[in-house]
């Protein structure tokens, strides 16, 4: 079974740093892209960016190009989500998923609270 | 940058009813167009890709028509578990998707 496993919620303090992470098994991971959607709360699905964790070819979209990083480990099938100096403005819900093509698998999200 | 805009932005329907969203795009997406599904606290899913093709899994009720910058999704009688919110997006520009605001159906 195709299934990307996230990391636990988050609560953390402005200024501080974050790294989530997604962990892909049951297919090719070094294969396909990965991609970072935020939902905020109450709100809609934003694309951030994505990468592709065979050689960590990354895109961001425009809007958070510059407010987050986004890499991977292939060693462990692992993309990761970081911050360095996180704002109140993060809180939301963040998604990882596999793209073929489209994002045909997610996973079930990481809620991050900066309070 | 692509924009999608999607309407209405809540449907009211009881079920057994035919529900039909909209989706338009601010230039061609060449027909690469999907509709993602979401249920409260849960992941999004895709529902359609490519305009019209059913992703797996997805029962024939659900049918997604259109092309260049107008898009339909039809659910053509839901089902109590198909009250959600549902998402177009495009891959036109990739890497650059974008996702539209989202049309709620809710039962009336």
């Amino acid at each position: 079974e195709v299934e990307l496993v996230q990391s636990g919620a988050e609560v953390k303090k402005p200024g501080e740093s974050l790294k989530i992470s997604c962990q892909g098994s049951g297919y090719s991971f070094v294969s396909f892209w990965i991609g970072w959607v935020r939902q905020m709360p109450g709100k809609g699905l934003e694309w951030m960016g994505l990468i592709h964790p065979g050689d960590s070819d990354t895109r961001y979209s425009p809007s958070f190009q510059g407010q987050v990083i986004i890499s991977a480990d292939k060693s462990i099938s692992t993309v990761y989500l970081h911050w360095n100096s996180l704002r109140a403005s993060d809180t939301a819900t963040y998604y990882c998923a596999k793209i073929l093509y489209y994002m045909d698998v997610w996973g079930k999200g990481t809620t991050v609270t900066v309070s | 940058e692509i924009v999608l805009t999607q309407s209405p932005a809540t449907l009211s329907l009881s079920p057994g009813e035919r529900a039909t969203l909209s989706c338009r795009a601010s230039q061609s997406v060449n027909n690469f167009l999907a509709w993602y599904q979401q249920k409260p606290g849960q992941a999004p899913r895709l529902l359609i890709y490519d305009v019209s093709s059913r992703a797996t899994g997805i029962p024939a009720r659900f049918s997604g028509s259109g092309s260049g910058t107008d898009f339909t999704l039809t659910i053509s009688s839901l089902e109590p578990e198909d009250f959600a919110i549902y998402y177009c997006q495009q891959r036109s520009n990739w890497p650059r998707f974008t996702f539209g605001p989202g049309t709620k159906v809710e039962i009336k």
